[in-house]
């Protein structure tokens, strides 16, 4: 079946050790998001790429970076995992980013940071 | 710049009830409402998506509507279940991107 899929399922890291999380997607979509939700708060949008244009959010800190290498993969790096990027990471995608359209959300990653 | 926001924070109702969930906005100029269940440690699995020219969406037990002239959106759950029990989220879709609500917790007890 399509889908958005996401790995690891969870990942633990220690602070300030590189961490990367992984979205894969079998829908041929051209735009994929990061989302990052803390625990009973909102999905909160880091950056999205529309095909191999990049889109950072005004208020995503410098630390998130994310890389698209073809249409099916996009990655999350934090580049020093703090205490308060403990959360869940959804990935999801839409065909072309229209209003129209519904978006498609991967099962997330939930980071733990010790 | 577009606020959505949804009261209460968590609903507990007994099985076969039939509820409403509430969710608004604060800018009527909107593209979409977005309705998604996320259930606990998971991802959002979209439900309905109603468009600014409609006024609701049904689809089996679940019925959204769409106000936007009061700035308001409801989600309509019919005969509910145990299997109900999840976080709801509503969504608008603004300036490329979506802006959530923090969501309805929803427990229905057998």
């Amino acid at each position: 079946d399509a889908m958005v899929i996401q790995n690891p399922r969870y990942q633990v890291t220690q602070f300030g050790k590189p961490v990367t999380l992984s979205c894969s997607q079998t829908l041929n979509h051209n735009v994929m998001y990061w989302y990052q939700q803390k625990s009973s708060q909102a999905p909160k949008l880091l950056f999205h790429y529309y095909d191999k244009d990049f889109n950072n959010e005004a208020d995503t800190p410098d630390n998130f970076q994310s890389r698209r290498p073809n249409t099916s993969f996009c990655f999350l790096d934090i580049r020093s995992p703090g205490l308060g990027d403990a959360a869940m990471y959804l990935c999801a995608t839409s065909r072309s980013g229209g209003a129209g359209e519904k978006l498609f959300f991967g099962s997330g990653t939930q980071l733990s940071v010790l | 710049k577009q606020e959505v926001t949804q009261i209460p924070a968590a609903l507990s109702v007994p099985e076969g009830e039939n509820l409403v969930l509430n969710c608004s906005f604060t800018d009527s100029a909107i593209y979409n409402l977005q309705w998604f269940r996320q259930d606990p440690g998971k991802g959002l699995t979209s439900l309905l998506l109603i468009q600014s020219s409609q006024r609701e969406q049904t689809s089996g037990r679940l019925n959204a509507s769409l106000d936007k002239s009061s700035g308001r959106s409801t989600l309509y759950i019919a005969a509910s279940q145990p299997g109900d029990s999840a976080t709801y989220l509503c969504a608008s879709f603004d300036t490329g991107k979506l802006i959530f609500g923090q969501g309805t917790t929803l427990q229905v007890k057998p």
